[in-house]
C-alpha cells in the first residue's frame, strides 16, 4: 500500500519555467517530508526536506509547500534549467527513520 | 570524499543461486537502510539497522532476504534462493546520529540485480 501518492508520473517544462511536483499522504504521524532528486544511475540525493511545523521552505530554486489540514506538500522549481531534468521523490516518515516514498515523478526541461 | 560504497555495482545471476550485496556506510553513521528500486513499485524500504540492531524488517521477505550487520563498516543483504521477481537496484543508505534523526540518508550507488 502506497503511503505516499505523487503526481505527476512525468512532467516536461521549457528552461526557465515553473516545475511543480505534487504529493498527499494518509498518516498524520508523519513528522518528516524530504524530497529526493535522482539522476539515471546514481542513488538518490536529499534535495530539501520540511517538519510540519512550518509551511513552507526555501533553499535557492527549490521550495516546498506543506499544507498540514491537506496532508499535501508539494516542491516547486523556479527557473528550471535542463540540470534539473532528473526524477523527483518525495518522501515522509515518523521520526526521520524509516522513508516512505513515493513513486517518483521524471522531470524534462526543455532548453 | 565520505561516501556510501556498494558491491557489486552490477550482478547477474540464474534462478535459484545465492546473492550477496555488501554495503559500507559512511564512517561514523550509526543507520543503515536497505531499499530495492524497481518502476512498478518504486522505492521500497526493506530494513534498516541502527548501531549494527536491525530495527525493521517488515519489508523483506524472510523466506528467502536476510540482512546484516557484521560490523560498523559492512552491513550485508542476501537472497538465498534468488528469483526472477528479485531483479531491481538494491541501495544501501546510511545516516548519522548527529544532530538526532531528522537527518540526510546518504544513498549508495546500488546494486543492479538481474535474475535469469
Amino acid at each position: 500500500q502506497q503511503q505516499v501518492k505523487q503526481s505527476p508520473q512525468s512532467l516536461i517544462v521549457q528552461k526557465g519555467g515553473i516545475s511543480i511536483i505534487n504529493c498527499a499522504y494518509e498518516n498524520t504521524a508523519f513528522d518528516y517530508f524530504p524530497w529526493y532528486q535522482q539522476f539515471p544511475g546514481k542513488g538518490p540525493a536529499l534535495l530539501i526536506a520540511i517538519r510540519p511545523d512550518v509551511s513552507e521552505k526555501k533553499e535557492g530554486r527549490f521550495t516546498i509547500s506543506f499544507n498540514k489540514s491537506a496532508k499535501q506538500f508539494s516542491l516547486h522549481i523556479m527557473d528550471s534549467q535542463p540540470g534539473d531534468s532528473a526524477t523527483y521523490f518525495c518522501a515522509a516518515s515518523i521520526g526521520g527513520y524509516a522513508l516512505n516514498f513515493g513513486k517518483g515523478t521524471s522531470l524534462l526541461v526543455t532548453p | 570524499d565520505a561516501r556510501v560504497t556498494q558491491t557489486p555495482r552490477h550482478k547477474v545471476t540464474e534462478m535459484g543461486q545465492e546473492v550477496t550485496m555488501r554495503c559500507q556506510p559512511i564512517l561514523g553513521h550509526n543507520t543503515v537502510f536497505w531499499y530495492r528500486q524497481t518502476m512498478m513499485q518504486g522505492l521500497e524500504l526493506l530494513a534498516y539497522f541502527r548501531n549494527r540492531a536491525p530495527l525493521d524488517d517488515s519489508g523483506m521477505p524472510k523466506d528467502r532476504f536476510s540482512a546484516e550487520m557484521p560490523d560498523a563498516t559492512l552491513a550485508t543483504l542476501k537472497i538465498q534462493p534468488s528469483e526472477p521477481r528479485d531483479s531491481a537496484v538494491y541501495f544501501c543508505a546510511s545516516g548519522s546520529p548527529a544532530g538526532g534523526p531528522y537527518n540526510e540518508q546518504f544513498f549508495g550507488p546500488g546494486t543492479r540485480l538481474t535474475v535469469l
